[in-house]
């Protein structure tokens, strides 16, 4: 089945450092796949997707490339503030259904 | 972009007493309405899947007699969690999806059963 494989956290960073979480996928067909985020004790938010290969999602300075060669998705930012501490999900849905596939979420710290 | 809201943001009950949770997707009619669930430092488990006007498709493992869930418009959805124990504690998330394919997160349920 499909499934989503994110590199463990937690992560902590000083701020202005570069940011990568990795993140690699199993599925059968093509999938879109997605970055959430979830600040503390709120929900998920959408931070940016990529629906086919060799897209590039961006959104508020956060990047990821759809890497079909590589099964990958990973989330880069070049300059991390403090406000960006929260837990990332990679996800994929499979393009035949609906249902989203959560990686196992990555704790992100930022220090001043 | 698209609002869904949750009620209660944080239940506290007792245990044995039932709670009932909605979601309500504020601008744009949800035909289909997810719940998860998310234990402390994990990623969010689907428990069921429910489109408007039909019944819930469950997940393996989840009780449907515990988690009634009510999809009544295309606006509201309702979770209730039966005879709730301690360890039903958890935060339960809902999310929407209209016509467009992007699927929209509530803020989240904390329940606390004591």
């Amino acid at each position: 089945g499909d499934s989503v494989t994110q590199m463990e956290g937690p992560v902590t960073l000083s701020e202005e450092a570069f940011l990568t979480i990795n993140c690699t996928y199993t599925a059968t067909g093509y999938p879109s796949l997605f970055w959430y985020v979830q600040y503390p004790g709120e929900g998920l938010q959408l931070l940016l997707k990529a629906t086919k290969a060799d897209d590039k999602g961006s959104n508020k300075g956060f990047e990821a490339t759809y890497r079909k060669e590589t099964t990958s998705f990973h989330l880069e930012k070049g300059s991390v503030q403090v406000s960006d501490s929260a837990v990332y999900f990679c996800a994929l849905r499979e393009t035949s259904g609906s249902r989203l596939t959560f990686g196992e979420g990555t704790q992100l710290t930022v220090n001043p | 972009g698209a609002v869904v809201s949750q009620h209660p943001s944080r239940v506290i009950c007792k245990s044995g007493t039932s709670v009932k949770i909605e979601c309500r997707s504020l601008d744009f009619q949800a035909t289909t309405m997810f719940w998860y669930r998310q234990f402390p430092k994990q990623s969010l488990m689907l428990m069921a899947t429910s489109n408007e006007g039909s019944k819930a498709t469950y997940e393996q493992g989840v009780e449907k007699d515990k988690f009634l869930i009510n999809h009544a418009s295309l606006t509201l959805s309702t979770l209730t969690v039966t005879s709730a124990h301690p360890e039903d504690s958890s935060f339960y998330i809902c999310s929407a999806r209209g016509q467009q394919e992007t699927q929209y997160f509530g803020p989240g349920t904390r329940l606390l059963v004591l």
